[in-house]
């Protein structure tokens, strides 16, 4: 079957420290890829999207995501996080354009320390 | 824009009883997502569908879970009866339905539900 991990499932730096969280995916056809994040209290929100072209891409608040194909990753980069940051991180996948299908992985509880 | 919005917020049942949940989507969206998030894990899709029709539910245990989305707007779960592993909080999401696979879902505040 086809899955998403993030390994990292807990995460404490500190500010203006550099952020990288881990998604991988078990799949080798086409794949649509987001990021969500929910802040304490907060619903889940879109931090990222990629569909195709560059596979560098650019979120809201400073996040950006890199797509390697032959890794079948989809890691999320920040290059100084800030205490707000403090959330837990989604990676989901759309597999094979299956619809509006999303399978999301396990979370990243990511605390920043002021 | 209002959101999403999901009812109640908070719910405790014991196991064997019934339980429904409420759904408003975003106005003018299409598609309707319901998801299970059990503590320490990702939502996961149970049921998804396209105005008033099922998409997908393949996912969705139907001997205990129903939903339905009526009118092709609001939309209900309902678990009956429920189980201790049914303790999760209950996701909806919306999404215009008009760009496929690429189409952004937005989500509720959710239903935190407890079986006893």
């Amino acid at each position: 079957a086809q899955s998403v991990s993030q390994h990292n499932h807990h995460v404490i730096l500190s500010e203006a420290a550099s952020l990288e969280l881990g998604c991988n995916y078990s799949y080798g056809g086409t794949v649509n890829l987001f990021w969500y994040v929910q802040y304490p209290g907060q619903h889940l929100q879109l931090l990222l999207k990629y569909f195709s072209g560059d596979p560098l891409v650019k979120g809201i608040k400073g996040f950006e995501a890199e797509f390697i194909k032959s890794k079948f990753s989809f890691n999320l980069r920040k290059p100084s996080v800030q205490w707000s940051d403090t959330a837990e991180y989604f990676c989901a996948v759309n597999f094979n354009n299956a619809g509006n299908m999303l399978t999301f992985g396990g979370g990243t509880r990511l605390m920043v320390k002021p | 824009e209002a959101g999403v919005a999901q009812s109640p917020r908070y719910k405790i049942i014991e196991k064997r009883q019934s339980v429904a949940f409420w759904c408003n989507p975003i106005s003018g969206h299409a598609t309707l997502y319901w998801y299970q998030q059990i503590l320490g894990q990702g939502p996961k899709l149970l049921i998804q569908f396209q105005n008033n029709g099922v998409v997908d539910d393949s996912q969705l245990p139907k001997d205990r879970f129903s939903a339905e989305r009526l009118k092709g707007v609001d939309s209900t779960l309902k678990i009956q009866p429920a189980k201790l592993e049914d303790s999760a909080v209950y996701l909806c999401a919306s999404s215009l339905g008009n760009r496929g696979s690429t189409d952004t879902q937005y989500f509720g505040p959710g239903t935190r539900l407890t079986v006893l």
